[in-house]
């Protein structure tokens, strides 16, 4: 099955920075790479996905971007707000493997 | 659309007794996933359906536990019976295909006293 690594589990960041989240794939056959924000005691939505043609997709402050050959993609926010603060996800396949405990981005102003 | 259903949104019942999660995914959708979410384990995929059919059940604990979707329209999660460590938050989310975004319900929070 699917092996995705994410990193890191924990980010403070100040308002107006950048925050950046990685997830490592093992499935050289995967190619839909979502990620989800849960805000706490809220359910998780999707924010962000990108499929395996592109290499990069933007969204106002967010973006996510692809690197197949090395089996990673990225969640990038710029200019973080407080309400950036959150748990967020970038799950594997949807067979056998979880979600997991995701990367907890606190956001200071 | 009315997005995913669930309910009750909370439950709070005595160790021993029957607990049943029930779940309406969005119409249309053909892919239906029941997840636990708890401090220690994160969100945990229990089982997942697709065109009704139970296709990947191995993150579902133990016996204890049994999911059913009688039709497209409905699912149902049962605990029996219950342990207070079954105590989380159970989500539903549905999606069109298996590689598509998965729609989550509001949860149902679980507590086993």
């Amino acid at each position: 099955g699917e092996n995705v690594e994410q990193h890191p589990s924990t980010l403070s960041v100040q308002e107006g920075d950048s925050a950046v989240i990685k997830c490592t794939y093992s499935d050289s056959a995967s190619n839909y790479f979502p990620w989800y924000k849960q805000e706490l005691g809220k359910r998780p939505q999707l924010i962000i996905d990108i499929r395996s043609n592109v290499g990069e997709k933007k969204d106002q402050r967010i973006a996510v971007t692809l690197n197949k050959t090395a089996k990673h993609f990225s969640l990038h926010i710029t200019e973080t707000q407080p309400e950036d603060s959150a748990v967020y996800f970038c799950p594997p396949r949807y067979s056998t493997l979880t979600f997991g405990k995701g990367t907890m981005l606190l956001v200071s102003p | 659309d009315a997005g995913v259903i669930q309910s009750p949104r909370h439950e709070v019942t005595e160790m021993g007794q029957e607990v049943t999660l029930r779940c309406k995914p969005i119409s249309g959708h053909n892919s239906l996933f029941w997840y636990r979410q708890t401090m220690m384990r994160g969100l945990e995929l229990l089982i997942y359906f697709n065109n009704n059919v139970p296709i990947d059940d191995s993150g579902m604990p133990e016996d204890r536990f049994s999911a059913k979707m009688p039709n497209a329209s409905f699912s149902t999660l049962k605990i029996q019976p219950s342990e207070p460590r079954d105590s989380a938050v159970y989500f539903c989310a549905s999606s069109f295909e298996g590689d598509q975004p998965q729609h989550f319900g509001d949860g149902t929070r679980l507590s086993i006293l």
